[in-house]
Protein backbone atom coordinates (compact mmCIF):
# COMPACT_ATOMS: atom_id res chain seq x y z
CA UNK A 1 0.00 0.00 0.00
CA UNK A 2 1.64 3.53 -1.21
CA UNK A 3 1.57 5.71 2.08
CA UNK A 4 2.86 8.87 -0.81
CA UNK A 5 0.76 8.51 -4.22
CA UNK A 6 2.70 9.95 -7.30
CA UNK A 7 1.34 10.75 -10.50
CA UNK A 8 1.78 10.79 -13.39
CA UNK A 9 4.57 7.72 -13.70
CA UNK A 10 5.78 9.48 -17.20
CA UNK A 11 5.45 12.96 -18.45
CA UNK A 12 6.40 14.38 -21.71
CA UNK A 13 6.91 18.68 -21.75
CA UNK A 14 7.79 20.49 -24.75
CA UNK A 15 10.89 23.08 -23.62
CA UNK A 16 9.28 26.28 -22.55
CA UNK A 17 6.38 24.64 -20.87
CA UNK A 18 5.35 23.53 -17.55
CA UNK A 19 6.06 20.33 -16.03
CA UNK A 20 3.69 19.44 -13.01
CA UNK A 21 3.93 16.52 -10.46
CA UNK A 22 1.17 15.48 -8.15
CA UNK A 23 1.90 13.50 -4.65
CA UNK A 24 -0.67 12.57 -1.99
CA UNK A 25 -0.56 11.06 1.14
CA UNK A 26 -2.90 9.68 3.93
CA UNK A 27 -0.29 10.02 7.06
CA UNK A 28 -1.13 13.24 9.04
CA UNK A 29 2.26 12.76 11.10
CA UNK A 30 4.37 13.56 7.71
CA UNK A 31 5.52 17.16 8.47
CA UNK A 32 8.75 17.43 5.75
CA UNK A 33 8.26 17.05 2.40
CA UNK A 34 10.88 17.00 0.07
CA UNK A 35 11.66 16.41 -3.57
CA UNK A 36 14.13 14.44 -5.21
CA UNK A 37 15.72 14.48 -8.60
CA UNK A 38 17.78 11.65 -10.43
CA UNK A 39 19.34 11.73 -13.56
CA UNK A 40 20.49 8.34 -14.96
CA UNK A 41 23.45 6.40 -13.46
CA UNK A 42 23.63 8.87 -10.40
CA UNK A 43 21.66 8.74 -6.91
CA UNK A 44 18.73 10.80 -6.01
CA UNK A 45 19.65 14.64 -5.07
CA UNK A 46 17.53 17.54 -2.93
CA UNK A 47 15.79 19.45 -5.27
CA UNK A 48 13.57 21.29 -2.60
CA UNK A 49 11.58 20.89 0.50
CA UNK A 50 8.83 22.30 1.90
CA UNK A 51 7.40 21.67 5.59
CA UNK A 52 3.62 22.40 6.46
CA UNK A 53 3.28 25.65 7.66
CA UNK A 54 3.94 27.46 4.21
CA UNK A 55 1.84 26.40 1.44
CA UNK A 56 4.41 27.31 -1.53
CA UNK A 57 7.78 27.51 -1.76
CA UNK A 58 9.68 28.80 -4.76
CA UNK A 59 13.51 27.93 -5.89
CA UNK A 60 14.18 29.51 -9.71
CA UNK A 61 12.26 27.42 -11.63
CA UNK A 62 10.92 24.95 -9.23
CA UNK A 63 7.96 25.26 -6.95
CA UNK A 64 6.28 23.56 -4.28
CA UNK A 65 2.55 24.01 -3.80
CA UNK A 66 1.17 22.23 -0.64
CA UNK A 67 -2.25 21.94 0.47
CA UNK A 68 -2.53 20.70 4.62
CA UNK A 69 -6.31 20.13 4.10
CA UNK A 70 -6.42 18.40 0.95
CA UNK A 71 -3.37 16.26 1.52
CA UNK A 72 -1.31 17.27 -1.44
CA UNK A 73 1.64 18.64 -2.85
CA UNK A 74 2.85 19.31 -6.05
CA UNK A 75 6.07 20.25 -8.26
CA UNK A 76 5.71 22.68 -10.65
CA UNK A 77 9.06 23.27 -12.67
CA UNK A 78 8.55 26.10 -14.75
CA UNK A 79 9.85 26.88 -18.22
CA UNK A 80 11.11 23.62 -18.61
CA UNK A 81 14.52 22.32 -20.57
CA UNK A 82 15.96 19.66 -21.73
CA UNK A 83 18.10 19.31 -19.06
CA UNK A 84 15.45 18.89 -16.25
CA UNK A 85 15.05 15.49 -18.15
CA UNK A 86 15.04 13.25 -15.50
CA UNK A 87 12.97 11.44 -12.88
CA UNK A 88 11.43 13.09 -9.93
CA UNK A 89 10.16 11.67 -6.51
CA UNK A 90 7.97 12.71 -3.95
CA UNK A 91 8.97 11.88 -0.23
CA UNK A 92 6.67 12.44 3.12
CA UNK A 93 8.95 12.12 6.07
CA UNK A 94 8.16 12.06 10.06
CA UNK A 95 10.07 11.95 13.01
CA UNK A 96 9.72 7.90 15.39
CA UNK A 97 11.38 7.40 18.52
CA UNK A 98 11.20 10.83 19.67
CA UNK A 99 13.75 12.04 17.34
CA UNK A 100 15.81 9.12 17.01
CA UNK A 101 14.63 8.31 13.92
CA UNK A 102 13.52 10.03 10.54
CA UNK A 103 11.38 7.58 8.36
CA UNK A 104 11.08 8.74 4.43
CA UNK A 105 8.31 7.25 2.26
CA UNK A 106 9.05 8.03 -1.29
CA UNK A 107 6.18 8.23 -4.04
CA UNK A 108 6.83 5.94 -7.12
CA UNK A 109 8.57 8.16 -9.26
CA UNK A 110 8.03 10.37 -12.12
CA UNK A 111 9.85 10.38 -15.57
CA UNK A 112 10.14 13.59 -17.22
CA UNK A 113 11.32 14.23 -20.81
CA UNK A 114 11.37 17.51 -21.81
CA UNK A 115 11.85 17.91 -25.68
CA UNK A 116 13.02 20.40 -28.08
CA UNK B 1 31.93 17.36 -5.23
CA UNK B 2 30.05 14.01 -3.99
CA UNK B 3 30.19 14.15 -0.03
CA UNK B 4 28.94 10.38 0.14
CA UNK B 5 31.06 8.11 -1.87
CA UNK B 6 29.71 4.27 -2.66
CA UNK B 7 32.25 1.80 -4.19
CA UNK B 8 32.09 -0.05 -6.63
CA UNK B 9 30.07 1.48 -8.98
CA UNK B 10 29.04 -1.43 -10.77
CA UNK B 11 29.94 -5.10 -9.93
CA UNK B 12 29.13 -8.36 -11.55
CA UNK B 13 29.17 -11.60 -9.90
CA UNK B 14 28.61 -15.51 -9.77
CA UNK B 15 26.48 -16.71 -7.23
CA UNK B 16 27.49 -17.51 -4.01
CA UNK B 17 30.04 -14.96 -3.59
CA UNK B 18 30.43 -13.12 -0.32
CA UNK B 19 30.62 -9.07 -1.06
CA UNK B 20 30.44 -5.88 0.47
CA UNK B 21 29.30 -2.59 -0.70
CA UNK B 22 31.18 0.03 0.93
CA UNK B 23 29.17 3.44 1.68
CA UNK B 24 31.32 6.42 3.06
CA UNK B 25 30.23 9.67 4.16
CA UNK B 26 32.77 13.16 4.78
CA UNK B 27 29.44 15.64 6.45
CA UNK B 28 29.44 13.95 10.03
CA UNK B 29 25.94 12.45 9.66
CA UNK B 30 24.34 10.34 12.35
CA UNK B 31 21.98 9.14 10.84
CA UNK B 32 22.62 6.41 7.32
CA UNK B 33 20.36 4.78 4.95
CA UNK B 34 20.52 2.22 2.46
CA UNK B 35 17.96 1.96 -0.11
CA UNK B 36 17.51 -1.11 -3.05
CA UNK B 37 16.42 0.73 -6.04
CA UNK B 38 14.98 -1.67 -9.33
CA UNK B 39 14.08 -1.11 -12.57
CA UNK B 40 10.95 0.33 -12.11
CA UNK B 41 12.42 3.11 -9.60
CA UNK B 42 10.96 2.96 -6.51
CA UNK B 43 13.03 2.79 -3.12
CA UNK B 44 12.61 0.53 -0.49
CA UNK B 45 14.71 0.94 2.73
CA UNK B 46 16.78 -2.18 3.82
CA UNK B 47 18.93 -1.18 6.74
CA UNK B 48 19.14 2.27 8.34
CA UNK B 49 21.67 3.29 11.36
CA UNK B 50 21.10 6.09 13.91
CA UNK B 51 24.61 6.41 14.74
CA UNK B 52 27.91 4.30 15.98
CA UNK B 53 26.88 0.56 16.60
CA UNK B 54 23.11 1.58 16.11
CA UNK B 55 21.81 -0.76 13.37
CA UNK B 56 18.13 -1.82 12.27
CA UNK B 57 16.61 -3.44 9.17
CA UNK B 58 14.24 -1.27 6.91
CA UNK B 59 10.72 -1.83 5.41
CA UNK B 60 12.06 -4.19 2.48
CA UNK B 61 13.15 -7.57 4.01
CA UNK B 62 16.70 -8.19 2.74
CA UNK B 63 19.21 -11.01 3.56
CA UNK B 64 22.05 -8.33 3.29
CA UNK B 65 23.82 -7.17 6.91
CA UNK B 66 25.23 -4.16 7.65
CA UNK B 67 27.85 -2.37 10.34
CA UNK B 68 28.76 1.14 11.94
CA UNK B 69 31.56 0.79 13.60
CA UNK B 70 32.64 4.77 12.35
CA UNK B 71 30.28 7.63 12.18
CA UNK B 72 31.37 7.75 8.43
CA UNK B 73 31.34 4.27 7.27
CA UNK B 74 27.76 2.38 6.15
CA UNK B 75 28.97 -0.98 4.52
CA UNK B 76 26.65 -3.72 3.37
CA UNK B 77 27.59 -7.21 3.23
CA UNK B 78 25.43 -10.37 1.29
CA UNK B 79 27.36 -13.38 2.55
CA UNK B 80 25.71 -15.42 -0.26
CA UNK B 81 24.69 -13.64 -3.70
CA UNK B 82 22.00 -14.71 -5.47
CA UNK B 83 20.27 -13.55 -9.31
CA UNK B 84 17.68 -11.82 -7.09
CA UNK B 85 20.16 -9.67 -5.45
CA UNK B 86 20.76 -8.16 -8.32
CA UNK B 87 19.84 -4.24 -8.56
CA UNK B 88 20.98 -0.80 -7.78
CA UNK B 89 21.77 -0.01 -4.25
CA UNK B 90 21.97 3.49 -2.91
CA UNK B 91 23.56 5.09 0.77
CA UNK B 92 22.24 8.32 2.04
CA UNK B 93 23.22 10.15 5.25
CA UNK B 94 21.06 12.96 6.86
CA UNK B 95 21.83 15.52 9.53
CA UNK B 96 21.83 14.84 13.21
CA UNK B 97 19.10 15.96 15.77
CA UNK B 98 15.49 15.51 15.79
CA UNK B 99 13.74 17.37 13.42
CA UNK B 100 13.61 16.03 9.89
CA UNK B 101 16.60 16.79 6.75
CA UNK B 102 16.64 16.29 3.56
CA UNK B 103 18.91 13.21 2.34
CA UNK B 104 22.07 13.39 0.45
CA UNK B 105 22.69 9.72 -1.31
CA UNK B 106 25.57 8.72 -3.01
CA UNK B 107 25.54 7.57 -6.68
CA UNK B 108 24.58 3.76 -5.91
CA UNK B 109 26.09 0.59 -6.65
CA UNK B 110 25.19 -1.48 -9.73
CA UNK B 111 25.03 -5.57 -8.51
CA UNK B 112 24.52 -8.11 -11.20
CA UNK B 113 24.77 -11.40 -9.95
CA UNK B 114 24.87 -14.27 -12.34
Amino acid sequence: QQQVKQSPQSLIVQKGGISIINCAYENTAFDYFPWYQQFPGKGPALLIAIRPDVSEKKEGRFTISFNKSAKQFSLHIMDSQPGDSATYFCAASEIWNSGGYQKVTFGIGTKLQVIP
Amino acid sequence: EADIYQTPRYLVIGTGKKITLECSQTMGHDKMYWYQQDPGMELHLIHYSYGVNSTEKGDLSSESTVSRIRTEHFPLTLESARPSHTSQYLCASSESGTANYGYTFGSGTRLTVV
